[in-house]
């Protein structure tokens, strides 16, 4: 019983491209998302989130998009560098919960 | 002066044995948690605590003891350990036990576990 769903396990990309890395989530309690990056062998570091009451955050190359009707958001990294290679987690949570219910991860590799 | 410091880092032992992971975080949080990340990769939480008390058991088995000296470390006790415990285990803290806005995690670089 998953409710957090990362469908694509890698995706590759060239330098300078857009990557966009996908989410959909199932409870429609969740109010807020998360996307963590993840290198080997180091634990996930927190991006970018985004409040169910918005649509969009952008912070730099990052921008999160959430489609609450949908139960789908998305990471779009713009221009991909090689040192954005990485995994990448979606997560979800709220101000209802004590923790956060993660996806299984996407591997992003931006080709040089 | 890392925030979230977790020890060992790699950590092999023989099935039965009785072992214990370490973790401290210095970033003045409420709250700290265990996670797994299983076989098929997904991060699964385990344990969470705030201010010392337990607030969340995900029913993990009672192999698996958390233990929470003060609000900056939650250790992680496992008795027997099975092939099937292997696996990286995360802790990570979070300002309150809300993860709403301003409330994300900060995980420490993990421990691998591996039951022989």
């Amino acid at each position: 019983d998953q409710q957090v769903k990362q469908n694509s396990p890698s995706l590759s990309v060239q330098e300078g491209r857009i990557s966009i890395l996908n989410c959909d989530y199932t409870n429609s309690m969740f109010d807020y998302f998360l996307w963590y990056k993840k290198y080997p062998a180091e634990g996930p570091t927190f991006l970018i989130s985004i409040s169910s009451i918005k649509d969009k955050n952008e912070d730099g190359r990052f921008t999160v998009f959430l489609n609450k009707s949908a139960k789908h958001l998305s990471l779009h990294i713009v221009p991909s560098q090689p040192g954005d290679s990485a995994v990448y987690f979606c997560a979800a949570g709220g101000t209802s919960y004590g923790k956060l219910t993660f996806g299984q991860g996407t591997i992003l590799t931006v080709h040089p | 002066d890392t925030a979230v410091s977790q020890t060992p880092k790699y950590l092999v032992t023989q099935m039965g044995n009785d072992k214990s992971i370490k973790c401290e975080q210095n970033l003045g949080h409420d709250t700290m948690y265990w996670y797994k990340q299983d076989s098929k990769k997904f991060l699964k939480i385990m344990f969470s605590y705030n201010n010392k008390e337990l607030i969340i058991n995900e029913t993990v088995p009672n192999r698996f003891s958390p233990k929470s000296p003060d609000k900056a470390h939650l250790n992680l006790h496992i008795n027997s350990l099975e092939l099937g415990d292997s696996a990286v285990y995360f802790c990570a803290s979070s300002q309150d036990q809300h993860t709403g806005g301003g409330s994300e995690a900060f995980f420490g670089q993990g421990t691998r576990l591996t039951v022989v």
